[in-house]
């Protein structure tokens, strides 16, 4: 019952570098997000998606793209990566976005950017 | 604006209860979400509201007041296992319904 795969778990990027964080889920749900999480803030929404092909903007999307090319892909790029961007990156989906229905996270990616 | 305030830590000891609080100011409030997060790891859904109550699940129990903007999760019978970060996350209509995440509390069981 894998749930939500994201991978790598960690990874070191040089300033100026990218880098693609990939997440998969096997639970057929529409709706998949990315998140970035620093230490003593909230989990902070990057990019949403509510069904292949359709893709929206969080709060902080600047310096990040992404795509939804399947249902259970939801890959996030790193242009240029920048030591802002040094953050722990989680991945997540649901079923809907309404209701009781929650998110399902993924292990989470560790990036630095030195 | 949107703003959602948590105590940063808590200490409590095994085998007691502790209630862990949620305010918020959101302009459109569309239900009320706490997960639990262990270091290191994912943050994992625990319980909803979104009517004025209590809801019990086991040890656990969330509460929710949307005229006061406030809500508690309340854990009873602590195990040192529930030593972890609780995320309070509000479900806001003037952000497309997207979650606004509280900073989170980190709850310190001692035995």
């Amino acid at each position: 019952n894998a749930g939500v795969t994201q991978t790598p778990k960690f990874r070191i990027l040089k300033i100026g570098q990218s880098m693609t964080l990939q997440c998969t889920q096997d639970m057929n749900h529409n709706y998949m997000y990315w998140y970035r999480q620093d230490p003593g803030m909230g989990l902070k929404l990057i990019y949403y998606s509510v069904g292949a092909g359709i893709t929206d903007k969080g709060e902080v999307p600047n310096g990040y793209n992404v795509s939804r090319s399947t249902t259970e892909d939801f890959p996030l790029r790193l242009e240029l990566a920048a030591p802002s961007q040094t953050s722990v990156y989680f991945c997540a989906s649901s079923y809907s976005f309404g209701g009781n229905q929650p998110q399902h996270f993924g292990d989470g990616t560790r990036l630095s950017i030195l | 604006g949107q703003n959602i305030d948590q105590p940063t830590e808590m200490t409590a000891t095994e085998g007691a209860i502790v209630q862990i609080n949620c305010t918020y100011q959101t302009s459109g409030f569309n239900g009320l979400f706490w997960y639990q997060q262990h270091a290191g790891e994912a943050p994992t859904f625990l319980s909803y509201n979104v009517l004025d109550g209590l809801e019990e699940k086991g040890r656990f129990s969330s509460f929710l007041s949307r005229s006061k903007g406030y809500s508690y999760l309340l854990l009873k019978e602590l195990q040192m296992k529930d030593s972890a970060s609780y995320l309070c996350a509000v479900r806001d209509r003037s952000s497309n319904y997207q979650l606004i995440w509280g900073a989170g509390t980190k709850l310190i069981i001692k035995p």
